[in-house]
């Protein structure tokens, strides 16, 4: 049982496509996030919704658009894909309140865009 | 100067070795300090979380927090080469949904 699953693992696509990336996880949290970890295994934070409502927009450029069908997912689209965005997309889940330091990532998903 | 910074390595030790990995931040709100473990391919996991300053110990790991210092450490007893990963420290204000993690620091183990 994958408490935080994403998919897809690999994705290979050319430059200027439109693709998405899906998460889900099954632990009941209130809290799912997207980051990003670059070639150098920098790790930052995407977005981040809480109960649906979109609490964090670090600055990412409108190219990517997350979107919250219900608590328990917490998918990525991203249109007209650039090379830079070749990276690894992780999704994670977390509890709000005390004890919430735990934060659940999925496998991530390899993006190259070429 | 980024809010948090730890040095990326690569660090390469002999198996028994003690290791130690640290991170400096700026941001004096900090309360909770994290350890996460990443190996290759795979999506970080939590090792080890601190509140606020003071040690934590937990089989061979070891977590200090000198918020005096705004430094932090991890260190690894005895390491074996299945610790052989990459390790990130993250930290987070208290009621604050946002956490930073440092750049992660690649660790091997030789036999």
């Amino acid at each position: 049982d994958t408490a935080v699953s994403q998919t897809p693992k690999y994705l290979v696509t050319q430059m200027g496509n439109d693709k998405s990336i899906k998460c889900e996880q099954n632990l009941g949290h209130d809290t799912m996030y997207w980051y990003k970890q670059d070639s150098k295994k920098f790790l930052k934070i995407m977005f981040s919704y809480n109960n649906k409502e979109l609490i964090i927009n670090e600055t990412v450029p409108n190219r990517f658009s997350p979107k919250s069908p219900d608590k328990a997912h917490l998918n990525l689209h991203i249109n007209s894909l650039e090379l830079g965005d070749s990276a690894v997309y992780f999704c994670a889940s977390r509890l709000q309140g005390l004890g919430g330091n735990t934060i659940y990532f999925g496998e991530g998903s390899w993006l190259t865009v070429v | 100067q980024k809010e948090v910074e730890q040095d990326p390595g690569p660090l390469s030790v002999p198996e028994g070795a003690i290791v130690s990995l640290n991170c400096t931040y700026s941001n004096s709100a900090f309360q909770y300090f994290m350890w996460y473990r990443q190996y290759s391919r795979k999506g970080p996991e939590l090792l080890m979380y601190t509140y606020s300053s003071g040690n934590k110990e937990d089989g061979r790991f070891t977590a200090q927090v000198d918020k005096s210092s705004k430094y932090i450490s991890l260190f690894i007893r005895d390491s074996q080469p299945s610790d052989s990963a990459t390790y990130l420290c993250a930290m987070r204000v208290s009621n604050n949904n946002d956490m930073r993690f440092g750049a992660g620091t690649r660790l091997t183990v030789k036999p």
